[in-house]
This record gives structure tokens, C-alpha cells and sequence, in this order.
């Protein structure tokens, strides 16, 4: 157990439709950083928050938006979903320069 | 742009052997590299990791390499167990980057078979 919890595990939702992906870091974890995993993908970056401040963004699209709050957990909101962004969704957090510890992801199906 | 390669999508290897996956990189600018576990359902976790002042690291049955000159690192797993069936991402991160920025391969999916 990682210790990063997301909800939810699944999600099955329509073209056009906004969902939104929520993840709890460990406890003690300042950075959250969510990754993408598209179908035989590597892990792609889409963007990190530090303290409820955005530290720094990947290759994320402007239909999709994360936000920290300052009880630290973090969502990730992804709007006029397209059946591309069907995906796996991971969170992951970490203390100053540590790996990483990542949830088990939401496999979001866009239909 | 692909900057971390991880050319053999599965690796077969018998029970006892050793295992040995590879992972190109082409920006010489890398730091830091790590190697992540991943089974079915979960999220990746951490299993080594090398400096780019270091050309070896090893923890256990756990070994990885670094060729700066050829771009290149591997990880040996021996002896490789049933456990270790599970697909291995390799990563890296550049140091003008923020840390957790990281960028990894596509993955190899080990089989450990008995």
C-alpha cells in the first residue's frame, strides 16, 4: 500500500462529459503530481502541485485542469472528454527529492 | 518526443536466471534515472535508482547500470522469481526539470516462468 489514495477506481462516461479524479496523498506529502497512461504508453507528466500551488506542467491539454486543497488532497477535472482521454489516471506524491509514490489510478472509458 | 526508450515490449526469462532489461535515453542532460515495478491493477512503485555521477547501483537481487557514453542503462534482477513477473518502467529526470517531473519508457513486460 502506497499510501496515495484515488477515486474513483473506475469511470464510464460519454463523449463531451466532465469528470472529475480526486487523489489523497500520503500523509506528510507536500507534492502532487498527476500522470497519464494512455494504452501501451509510458507515464506521461501532465502536472505537479506543491502546497496548493501549481509547480509545474507537462503535455496537459487546456480541457483538463488539477487543483490542491489545503487539507493537500488534489483533483484532477477533465472536461469535453473526447474518446482519446480514455486512459489510465495516476496520482502520485512525494517529500522533497524522494521517489515517488503513486496510487493504483483510475481507468477512466470515455464511450 | 520521446526521450526515454524502452525498445523490448516483453521479456521472457526462466525461474533462477537472471534478468536483464534495457532502457535508451537520448538527452544526455538526464541526471537521474529510477527504475519502477508495476503489476496489474496497481500503481507503479519504486524499485532503484541510479545518479548520473554513478555508473552502478545495487539493493539485493537489484542492479542497475549506467553508460553515460552510450546513453544506456539496465537493470538486472537476479535471481529472477515469479514475483518479479510485472511490467518495469525506466525514468528519468532532467535537473532543470521539477523533481516528480518524470519521463518514462513505454514499459517491458517481464514473465518469470518456472
Amino acid at each position: 500500500d502506497s499510501g496515495v489514495t484515488q477515486t474513483p477506481k473506475h469511470l464510464i462516461t460519454a463523449t463531451g462529459q466532465r469528470v472529475t479524479l480526486r487523489c489523497s496523498p500520503r500523509s506528510g506529502d507536500l507534492s502532487v503530481y498527476w500522470y497519464q497512461q494512455s494504452l501501451d504508453q509510458g507515464l506521461q507528466f501532465l502536472i505537479q502541485y506543491y502546497n496548493g500551488e501549481e509547480r509545474a506542467k507537462g503535455n496537459i491539454l487546456e480541457r483538463f485542469s488539477a487543483q490542491q486543497f489545503p487539507d493537500l488532497h488534489s483533483e484532477l477535472n477533465l472536461s469535453s472528454l473526447e474518446l482519446g482521454d480514455s486512459a489510465l489516471y495516476f496520482c502520485a506524491s512525494s517529500v522533497g527529492r524522494s521517489p515517488l509514490h503513486f496510487g493504483n489510478g483510475t481507468r477512466l472509458t470515455v464511450t | 518526443d520521446q526521450q526515454v526508450k524502452q525498445n523490448s515490449p516483453s521479456l521472457s526469462v526462466q525461474e533462477g536466471r537472471i534478468s536483464i532489461l534495457n532502457c535508451d535515453y537520448t538527452n544526455s542532460m538526464f541526471d537521474y534515472f529510477l527504475w519502477y515495478k508495476k503489476y496489474p491493477a496497481e500503481g507503479p512503485t519504486f524499485l532503484i535508482s541510479i545518479s548520473s555521477i554513478k555508473d552502478k547501483n545495487e539493493d539485493g537481487r537489484f542492479t542497475v547500470f549506467l553508460n553515460k557514453s552510450a546513453k544506456h542503462l539496465s537493470l538486472h534482477i537476479v535471481p529472477s522469481q515469479p514475483g518479479d513477473s510485472a511490467v518495469y518502467f525506466c525514468a528519468a529526470i532532467l535537473p532543470t526539470d521539477s523533481w516528480g517531473k518524470l519521463q518514462f519508457g513505454a514499459g517491458t513486460q517481464v514473465v518469470v516462468t518456472p
